[in-house]
């Protein structure tokens, strides 16, 4: 089982719609989870973080996580074509010398106009 | 404006070259990383750095080394051990090492092989 799972994709949807991204993790000791977006070519900008139980909202974009499920999720609101990207989930891992980012593989998003 | 600068963006290794990638940062962070990104794949870790003069191994840190001498400059060195060095490379830092603030990511260098 991987640390950090995502469905690869890609996942349409037409402009308008909510998208959903889910992410899933095995360590129960994770503390703080991260949405990364990242264009073709391009390196990961931060969307959102969230480190309590529920939703976080920005915007268009809403981050949901249920620890007890190990389930931490992202929704984009009214679509854009422009949110056509590879999105990467990232959860925080404690260890001896400081924390590091494990990343899921990411989920490839398709907005069609 | 703050940031986080990767150099060169393209570099092309000859077999048996080292090479030497560049990140520089102005962020006044203490935390800083390299990750090594494959086609269709998530990142992993090569090495990371808490603070000057210490750093520590990731994932996947055969063929590769580090130096951190200045608290903003965190080089990366593909050796000619590493293999399979034709990747996409990001370095990342962040305020402190064991805080849960984000990572924030340089523009990358890609590195492909002659």
């Amino acid at each position: 089982q991987k640390e950090v799972e995502q469905n690869s994709g890609p996942l349409s949807v037409p402009e308008g719609a909510i998208a959903s991204l889910n992410c899933t993790y095995s360590d129960r000791g994770s503390q703080s989870f991260f949405w990364y977006r990242q264009y073709s070519g391009k390196s990961p900008e931060l969307i959102m973080f969230i480190y309590s139980n529920g939703d976080k909202e920005d915007g268009r974009f809403t981050a949901q996580l249920n620890k007890a499920s190990q389930y931490v999720s992202l929704l984009i609101r009214d679509s854009q074509p422009s949110d056509s990207a590879t999105y990467l989930c990232a959860v925080n891992r404690y260890m001896e010398y400081g924390n590091k980012l494990v990343f899921g593989a990411g989920t490839i998003l398709r907005v069609k106009s | 404006d703050g940031g986080i600068t990767q150099s060169p963006k393209y570099l092309f290794r000859k077999e048996g070259q080292n090479v030497t990638l560049s990140c520089e940062q102005n962020l006044n962070h203490d935390a800083m990383y390299w990750y090594r990104q494959d086609p269709g794949q998530g990142l992993r870790l090569i090495y990371y750095s808490q603070i000057v003069n210490d750093f520590q191994k990731g994932d996947i840190a055969e063929g590769y080394s580090v130096s951190r001498e200045k608290k903003e400059s965190f080089p990366l060195t593909v050796t000619s051990a590493q293999k399979n060095p034709t990747a996409f490379y990001l370095c990342a830092s962040k305020d402190q090492g064991y805080s849960n603030q984000p990572q924030h990511f340089g523009d990358g260098t890609r590195l492909s092989i002659l």
